[in-house]
């Protein structure tokens, strides 16, 4: 039972290049997120999709773009990084609102 | 605005004895309040969770959580800690009515032999 899936699990970018964080998930779940965890920032939500072919922007959305591409499947991509968005990259994904959010295991994001 | 805080970066307790990771939060209506513990390299883990009903909330590994409406608090327990406890925790409210979870800074734990 693999849960949530995120692929890379680490990445070295240079300012400016482009890449897409995947994401998936095989619990039937309905609402899928993306966050960053930053040094004592805990976690900020970034984009959030309630359903297939939905999504809402979060606390920190700028510089970033999502594509919920069917149901198990939640990618957010960088089109020109920064260093300011070097970070520990979060997706989760979770059924009804009184029910807990499943995470990954994480992608290690370095920009240089 | 709703909001979690967690007063406290850092929580040291020797193997043994009671811990506690104190919360604390503002929302608007009933809260639906969240823990979560985090190891190294790892994404955050589901502990327990409050919704409605009894304030004593039993969750994962041992720990419990009391939710306290007076003084908006749910603070993490546990009666013996281990060191295998040791990791990052996270507090948890849910935005109303949506699915999204506002997260508490951390609160580290480290539990010495």
């Amino acid at each position: 039972n693999a849960g949530v899936t995120q692929t890379p699990k680490f990445q070295v970018l240079k300012t400016g290049q482009s890449m897409t964080l995947q994401c998936a998930q095989d619990m039937n779940h309905n609402s899928m997120y993306w966050y960053r965890q930053d040094p004592g920032m805990g976690l900020r939500l970034i984009y959030y999709s309630a359903s297939e072919g939905t999504t809402d922007k979060g606390e920190v959305p700028n510089g970033y773009n999502v594509s919920r591409l069917n149901k198990r499947e939640f990618s957010l991509r960088l089109e020109s990084a920064a260093p300011s968005q070097t970070s520990v990259y979060f997706c989760a994904s979770s059924t009804y609102s009184n029910q807990p959010q499943h995470f990954g295991d994480g992608t290690r994001l370095s920009i240089l | 605005a709703q909001s979690v805080a967690q007063p406290e970066d850092q929580v040291n307790v020797a193997e043994g004895n009671p811990l506690t990771v104190k919360c604390t939060y503002s929302v608007s209506g009933n809260p639906y309040l969240f823990w979560y513990v985090q190891y190294p390299n790892r994404g955050l883990q589901f502990l327990l969770k409050y919704i409605t009903g009894d304030n004593l909330v039993k969750g994962s590994y041992g720990f419990e959580a009391e939710f306290n409406k007076s003084q908006t608090s749910f603070h993490l327990k546990k009666p013996s800690a281990l060191v295998s406890d040791s990791a990052l925790y996270f507090c948890a409210v849910r935005v109303v009515n949506t699915d999204k979870l506002i997260f508490g800074t951390g609160t580290r734990l480290q539990v010495f032999p």
